[in-house]
């Protein structure tokens, strides 16, 4: 089945540095990566739209310029919180929508836990 | 403003029974609706998708059944076990393109021997 992989699955960091997330399609092309974001005992809340080769598209209230996205390639996608503080510690979660597969079809990575001193 | 609500927080039952996870949504109209199971500090699972023309869908000993005209979808597990105890999703695709996931609330399924 196809996989997606986070790379790391928990990072801790001191107020002010910034990080950098991986999210990678390991057996498939995807056109389309989305970032979700989840605080504890909460849903998934999308933070943004990325497509290979364009600007990632922000959901309503998504600091682009504090969460830079990239997708450089048909299996890579990062995510960077930049200048992270305290309240940016939360999970994230990236998925990636085959290429050739249907337009519902999405794949979940592991997540990532973001802990911000 | 669009609202997906999942019944409970928390349903606790008794391994072997059916277990019924209710999804309410407003202000949507969706082409699709999903159901995840989420474990603790893990990304989400698919386990089903069902399109507005479908009525009921079945996998193994899931179940899910959805009625546009109530905005509501169920989900069942049949002969519950331990194993299936977990946090499930439901998460409503259409609008805003077909890809955008909008994920509800959660039910945490605690399924006891």
């Amino acid at each position: 089945g196809a996989v997606v992989s986070q790379h790391p699955s928990w990072v801790i960091c001191k107020s002010g540095t910034s990080v950098k997330i991986e999210c990678r399609s390991l057996d498939f092309q995807a056109t389309t990566m989305f970032w979700y974001r989840q605080f504890p005992k909460q849903s998934l809340m999308l933070m943004a739209t990325s497509n290979e080769g364009s600007k990632a598209t922000y959901e309503q209230g998504v600091e682009k310029d504090k969460f830079l996205i990239n997708h450089a390639s048909l299996t890579l996608s990062t995510l960077t919180v930049t200048s992270a503080h305290p309240e940016d510690s939360s999970f994230y979660i990236c998925s990636a929508s085959p290429a050739s597969g249907a337009q519902e079809t999405q794949y979940f990575g592991p997540g990532t836990r973001l802990l911000v001193l | 403003s669009q609202k997906i609500e999942q019944n409970s927080e928390a349903l606790n039952i008794q391994e072997g029974k059916t277990a019924t996870l209710t999804c309410n949504y407003t202000n949507y109209s969706p082409a699709y609706l999903q159901w995840y199971r989420q474990d603790p500090g893990r990304g989400p699972v698919f386990l089903l998708l069902i399109r507005e023309n479908e009525k009921e869908k079945r996998k193994e000993r899931l179940k899910v059944t959805f009625d546009t005209t109530l905005k509501q979808s169920l989900f069942h597990i049949t002969a519950s076990q331990p194993a299936d105890s977990a946090t499930y999703l439901c998460a409503l695709l259409g609008e805003g393109g077909y890809q955008k996931v909008t994920f509800g609330t959660g039910t945490k399924l605690q399924v006891i021997p």
